[in-house]
């Protein structure tokens, strides 16, 4: 069964950063592209980055671009986003989702299996 | 980036009813399209991918249509499990992008 596990949100103040993790299970990690996905309070799907199979690819959504990382530890089976400079407007849940593509020649897909979410809360 | 429009944003509906939500593209997505449902507090749930092929374990009530940039998902008789919720999303790049999402609400 493939599981997938966000932690690292909390309460943050303007300008601060976070980290997020997403462990996985169940499937083989090394082998899909993953994504995280934000959902302000209230407001619809915004997706925030992927990150390749390999690690070797990753992309940002422009308003984060600069500010948060993507990357992950194949060995651990783990997804993480580092975040700075956090601003109001990042107040989100967010999702960590499994590709159903690589990613390591450009073939990003849908995503068959989300997270249930970690909340980030940025306010002074 | 692709921008993804839906249509109705609310949908006021009864068990029974066929319903059917509309999602366009800013520009061709070709088949690379999605569906998926998300109730409160919960993480979205795929229901079709490549526009019209349905995601194992969903109802057959659930069925998508569409290619290029004009996309359907449509309800053949809702069911109380069905008020939620519906995004379509576009996966034809790396950025992919969701539309504002269609909420079908007990009429």
């Amino acid at each position: 069964e493939v599981q997938l596990v966000e932690s690292g949100g909390g309460l943050v103040q303007p300008g601060g950063s976070l980290r997020l993790s997403c462990a996985a299970s169940g499937f083989s990690f090394r082998d899909y592209a993953m994504n995280w996905v934000r959902q302000a309070p209230g407001k619809g799907l915004e997706w925030v980055s992927v990150i390749s199979g390999s690690g070797v690819s990753t992309y940002y959504t422009d308003s984060v671009k600069g500010r948060f990382t993507i990357s992950r530890d194949n060995s651990k089976n783990t997804l993480y986003l580092q975040m700075n400079s956090l601003r109001a407007e990042d107040t989100a849940v967010y999702f960590c989702a499994k590709d159903m593509g690589r990613g390591n020649y450009g073939d990003y897909d849908y995503f068959d299996y989300w997270g249930q979410g970690t909340l980030v809360a940025v306010s002074s | 980036d692709i921008q993804m429009t839906q249509s109705p944003s609310t949908l006021s509906a009864s068990v029974g009813d066929r319903v059917t939500i509309t999602c366009r593209a800013s520009q061709s997505v070709s088949s690379w399209l999605a569906w998926y449902q998300q109730k409160p507090g919960k993480a979205p749930k795929p229901l079709i991918y490549r526009a019209s092929n349905l995601e194992s374990g969903v109802p057959s009530r659930f069925s998508g249509r569409g290619s290029g940039t004009e996309f359907t998902l449509t309800i053949s008789s809702l069911q109380p499990d069905d008020f939620a919720t519906y995004y379509c999303q576009q996966y034809s790049s790396y950025s992919r992008t969701f539309g504002q999402g269609t909420k079908v609400e007990v009429k």
